[in-house]
């Protein structure tokens, strides 16, 4: 079955760089359509998606943080990872990677990994 | 950018019915997911391309789209249908984006 899982700190400091990884299981990042993505939470507030990379390489970011963040794969560990660069308190979220099926659909999820930001 | 408008409450009696929805300019022409999020748990995905369940998924669980609004639809609502359910489309016609609407609690009275 497919399973994700996050790992990376769970605190940094403004201005600092985050390095989130995503490894997963039960699916290849080689596979026609298939993708992971990044989606974030801050406390009490909505979804809010990040990032994505797709089995052929291609990434997308959301425009208004297209900036600050870097999305790669390394196909032969299973792994995702999403750089954000400049972290500040507003930035302070659960972050979550997830499985993208084809035609824009998230249908397995990570359990997310709280990241705060203070110094 | 595409934005997805909900209610951000909705309260209903067991037994009953909710209804959510997800207003966007002509929806009706994306495909609509909607995701169940239980306190402090990650998002479930509970119905995609508008009306279909992913399996697990319950057939009081329903999904419409049409014009500018999505509508996810719980029947028969029970204690553990309380939760935060977010819609999502993916913008394909404007930097492949992928966009979440702003959640609706639903509380079981």
């Amino acid at each position: 079955q497919i399973t994700l899982k996050e790992s990376g700190p769970t605190l940094v400091k403004p201005t600092q760089t985050l390095a989130l990884t995503c490894t997963f299981s039960g699916f290849s990042l080689s596979a026609s359509g298939v993708g992971v993505g990044w989606i974030r939470q801050p406390p009490g507030k909505a979804l809010e998606w990040l990032a994505i990379i797709y089995w052929d390489d291609e990434k997308r970011y959301s425009p208004s943080l297209k900036s600050r963040l870097t999305i790669t794969k390394d196909t032969s560990k299973n792994q995702v990872v999403l750089t954000m660069t400049n972290m500040d308190p507003v930035d302070t979220a659960t972050y979550y990677c997830a499985h993208r099926r084809g035609g824009g659909i998230f249908d397995y999820w990570a359990r997310g990994t709280l990241v705060t930001v203070s110094s | 950018s595409y934005v997805l408008t909900q209610p951000p409450s909705v309260s209903v009696a067991p037994g009953q019915t909710a209804r959510i929805t997800c207003g966007g300019n002509n929806i009706g022409r994306k495909s609509v997911q909607w995701y169940q999020q239980r306190p402090g748990q990650a998002p479930v995905l509970v119905v995609y391309d508008d009306i279909d369940r992913p399996s697990g998924i319950p057939e009081r669980f329903s999904g419409s789209n049409s014009g500018n609004t999505a509508t996810l639809t719980i029947s028969r609502v029970e204690a553990g249908d309380e939760a935060d359910y977010y819609c999502q489309v993916w913008d394909s016609s404007s930097d492949h984006v992928y966009v979440f609407g702003s959640g609706t609690k639903v509380t079981v009275l």
